[in-house]
């Protein structure tokens, strides 16, 4: 139930196109849902983040997408750019106690061709 | 704000030797977490601290890793004896536990026990 299932495993794109990775998960009680960008050599870094009071959030060409009723988010990323290729994680938190033990997906390594 | 600081970024260790692994949290950061990062099981929290006190080590893989957070500027996790299959890249975060982007990962330390 501490599950998130991310896909898919390797995405490839044409620059300018739009790049779509999606998750799910089962534990009702997740409500802090981030998404992190991962370079080589790097450590996951924070890219943008939603709490399933509202279904969606954009910032730039990232937009994350919320149904609470799937138990399902998923990241868009328009207008991906060559920059953009990274290994992208979706990762869900539940708050209280539990503060802080994030549940990973298995990530996404993408790629946007020039 | 430097960031999460980690050392070193690489060790090379023989099986059976102690390692030592270093973190400096964001400062007013309460919370600080330790994971692990390997393709078969990608990234796995070991164990986090509140306050500089640990309250969750279930994901410690066992006996032979323990992390200690002597000040709120300061963790370590070591591993004594170390065997090949604790190589991976070991990765420390810290957050504050409550803004959506407040959790932030430092660059990680490659471990290589041959």
């Amino acid at each position: 139930q501490q599950q998130v299932k991310q896909s898919p495993q390797s995405l490839i794109v044409q620059k300018g196109g739009i790049s779509i990775i999606n998750c799910a998960y089962e534990n009702t009680a997740f409500d802090y849902f981030p998404w992190y960008q991962q370079f080589p050599g790097k450590g996951p870094a924070l890219l943008i983040a939603i709490r399933p009071d509202v279904s969606e959030k954009k910032e730039g060409r990232f937009t994350i997408s919320f149904n609470k009723s799937a138990k399902q988010f998923s990241l868009h990323i328009m207008d991906s750019q060559p920059g953009d290729s990274a290994t992208y994680f979706c990762a869900a938190d539940r708050g209280g106690t539990s503060y802080g033990k994030l549940t990973f997906g298995q990530g996404t390594i993408l790629t946007v061709h020039p | 704000d430097a960031g999460v600081i980690q050392s070193p970024r690489h060790e090379v260790t023989e099986m059976g030797q102690e390692v030592t692994l270093r973190c400096k949290p964001i400062s007013g950061h309460d919370y600080l977490f330790w994971y692990r990062q390997t393709m078969m099981r990608g990234l796995e929290l070991l164990i986090y601290f509140n306050n500089n006190v640990p309250i969750d080590d279930s994901g410690m893989p066992e006996d032979r890793f323990s992390a200690k957070m002597p000040n709120a500027s300061f963790s370590t996790l070591k591993i004594q004896p170390s065997e090949p299959r604790d190589s991976a890249v070991y990765f420390c975060a810290s957050s504050d536990g409550r803004s959506l982007y407040g959790y932030t990962f430092g660059s990680g330390t490659r471990l290589t026990v041959v």
